[in-house]
């Protein structure tokens, strides 16, 4: 079985200050991991992926997450937040890559100016 | 390249009507899923085609949904007939590789159904 759990369904930061998102897995298998973003009336738009290479994983925007398999957590990070950071993150699970993708229920990322 | 298209954008129904959604994947892509997402959760996987063929419907409701992708392109969900519970905005994706493959889903902009 599979699973991700996202801690804190709201997260709201200043402008310029550290943006830390956090997800937790689940997975019988060494899992795949995703952070996808959601903006307004938007579909999903991948942001990075982990596939058992390196553990830290840089992505678009400034985003970076880093796979911890002691803690089971991939939690995403950014160093300084933006005004069009705002929008509904979701980290997700596979175990067979691409296919079968199982979402956490998402975390929404206000922006304080 | 153009994006994964989906239609209608929105759509308000009564319950017990039918009701179709449209998708067109990005060219050349095998894979093409169907995801619900219910206010406040995540994306939940409705059925998965790889090709013309089912790859995973397990968690499709069987007895009101159906879906089909003819000819392996463009795909149709349906609903009929619908309840209060399928509000929600469903989602299409495709994915250029299949099977243990390690790729990017890319997603449409859904479509917004209320059931009234």
């Amino acid at each position: 079985a599979q699973s991700v759990t996202q801690l804190g369904s709201h997260v709201s930061v200043s402008e310029g200050a550290l943006v830390l998102l956090r997800c937790n897995y689940s997975s019988s298998v060494p899992p795949y991991l995703f952070w996808y973003v959601q903006y307004p009336n938007q579909g999903l738009q991948l942001l990075l992926k982990y596939t058992s290479a390196a553990t830290l994983v840089k992505g678009i925007n400034g985003f970076e997450a880093e796979f911890k398999k002691s803690e089971t957590s991939f939690h995403l990070t950014k160093p300084s937040a933006h005004m069009s950071d705002a929008a509904e993150y979701f980290c997700a699970v596979s175990q067979t890559g691409a296919n079968n993708l199982f979402f956490g229920t998402g975390t929404r990322l206000t922006v304080i100016p | 390249e153009a994006g994964v298209a989906q239609s209608p954008r929105y759509k308000i129904i009564e319950k017990r009507q039918s009701v179709a959604f449209w998708c067109n994947p990005i060219s050349g892509h095998a894979t093409l899923y169907w995801y619900q997402q219910i206010l406040g959760q995540g994306p939940k996987l409705l059925i998965q085609f790889q090709n013309n063929g089912v790859v995973d419907d397990s968690q499709l409701p069987k007895d009101r949904f159906s879906a089909e992708r003819l000819k392996g392109v463009d795909s149709t969900l349906k609903i009929q007939p619908a309840k209060l519970e399928d509000s929600a905005v469903y989602l299409c994706a495709s994915s250029l590789v299949s099977g243990s493959q390690v790729g990017e889903q890319f997603f449409g902009p859904g479509t917004r159904l209320t059931v009234l």
